[in-house]
């Protein structure tokens, strides 16, 4: 199906270890992005990129890796996941002025 | 660098009755400016844009919204709610001369629809 796609939807992990979060778009939208949703908050931007192998940071970007090989898959990476990544996380891709999100990742740090 | 408001964090509303959703914005540079909603446990969809044009923007569901340039505010309004709105709405920008569309948000505002 078109769209995108997130997987899993939930993920229940453990401090320090690594985990990926996956994020699959069919358009072939240049830019993808990734957001974190905290109470208060609203969405915080932690990494963009441009186009396959163009990354870069954003609002809070650090304890996250990204890579981007191919236009339409965009991981995720957790090094080393703390409480404090305890979140709901979000993809989204677009080009210049509308950006279409997945359904979100759940993940508990526990 | 940019910066959303949303100034009211729960907005409860009777069905029928008239909402309104308030939202100011900070920004050195212009900006694109948008209204999302988003329904229990799924993404974000968009309700409607702010690009040019005509400052009074209609979204989908129902939904307008104003742009106030002299205000720096956009904010959301709907004449008649139903159960069916009972989400959480946010409130985002985008610089208007950049590539791509990094979006900065508000804090989100959650609307309850009681019957």
């Amino acid at each position: 199906d078109a769209g995108i796609t997130q997987s899993p939807r939930y993920k229940i992990t453990e401090t320090g270890r690594q985990v990926t979060l996956m994020c699959h778009q069919t358009w072939s939208h240049s830019y993808m992005f990734w957001y974190r949703q905290d109470l208060g908050h609203g969405l915080r931007l932690i990494y963009y990129s441009a186009a396959a192998d163009i990354t870069d940071k954003g609002e809070v970007p650090d304890g996250y890796v990204v890579s981007r090989s191919k236009t339409e898959n965009f991981p995720l990476t957790l090094e080393s996941a703390t409480r404090s990544q305890t979140s709901v996380y979000f993809c989204a891709s677009g080009e210049n002025t509308e950006a279409f999100f997945g359904q979100g990742t759940r993940l508990t740090v526990v | 660098a940019q910066s959303v408001t949303q100034l009211d964090s729960q907005v409860p509303v009777f069905e029928e009755a008239p909402v309104e959703l308030r939202c100011n914005y900070s920004s050195s540079v212009s900006v694109y400016l948008f209204w999302y909603v988003q329904y229990p446990n799924q993404g974000l969809q968009l309700l409607l844009k702010y690009l040019s044009g005509s400052t009074l923007v209609k979204g989908i569901n129902g939904f307008e919204a104003e742009f106030n340039k002299s205000q720096t505010s956009f904010h959301l309004r709907k004449p008649s709610v139903h159960i069916s709105d009972t989400a959480e709405y946010f409130c985002a920008v985008s610089e208007r001369r950049a590539a791509g569309n990094k979006l900065t948000f508000g804090g989100g505002t959650r609307v309850l629809v009681k019957p």
